[in-house]
């Protein structure tokens, strides 16, 4: 199957520790998106990536780190350094001079 | 920030239009309208694009105003799966991967 694939689904940790959320994708897209989203509120982006070896912060970048070392992967780590980690994670990916985003299905961080 | 202002809810009758409108006064000339949708705990999803002329697909019709400050997105016959939050966003398009922003969106709730 095409499509991006989060995992994983939940995830709990305790408060201190640094985790990695996993966003893989094989639709042969360029670019790559991490958005972080609180409940009752939009989705508010970390960082991008548009293309390997490359990426930019988003609003909301202190406390995360990303790399981008193949094409098809963009893990997220939310460190010790993140306030407020407990949240839903959602990456996405979007071919270039593209139009359509494309959504994995998120991954609900738990920290305490 | 989002550049756009949306209602935060709106209630519709299933069987019935739904009708959500989005004011974008500040739309610069090569912006674009993109509508997305959210269903409760999983990834937004692409539903219409447009630049200044009405556009049409098998999911919903969007009508921008001839001077491009506010669109509406119809979703012609209601159901109970369109229960969803809709965000409407500015983006250039088709000129590389720039992020979408997305605000708070409305929260649609079709009712049977």
């Amino acid at each position: 199957d095409g499509g991006i694939t989060q995992s994983p689904k939940y995830l709990f940790r305790k408060e201190g520790q640094n985790v990695t959320l996993s966003c893989e994708q094989n639709l042969n897209h360029d670019a790559m998106y991490w958005y972080r989203q609180d409940p009752g509120q939009g989705l508010r982006l970390i960082y991008y990536s548009q293309i390997v070896n490359d990426f930019q912060k988003g609003d909301i970048a202190e406390g995360y780190s990303v790399s981008r070392e193949k094409k098809e992967s963009f893990p997220l780590t939310v460190t010790s350094a993140q306030k407020n980690p407990t949240a839903f994670y959602l990456c996405a990916t979007m071919r270039g001079g593209d139009t359509e985003a494309f959504f994995g299905q998120g991954t609900r961080l738990t920290v305490v | 920030d989002a550049k756009t202002t949306q209602p935060p809810s709106m209630d519709c009758a299933e069987g019935r239009a739904a009708n959500l409108p989005c004011n974008h006064s500040t739309i610069s000339g090569n912006e674009y309208v993109y509508w997305y949708r959210q269903i409760h705990s999983q990834g937004p999803q692409y539903i219409i694009h447009g630049l200044k002329n009405n556009e049409t697909n098998e999911m919903a019709s969007l009508i921008i105003t001839e001077d491009r400050k506010s669109s509406t997105l119809i979703l012609p016959h209601a159901t109970l799966r369109d229960t969803a939050v809709y965000y409407c966003i500015v983006r250039v398009g088709y000129s590389g991967n720039t992020p979408l922003v997305f605000g708070k969106g409305t929260r649609l709730s079709v009712i049977a």
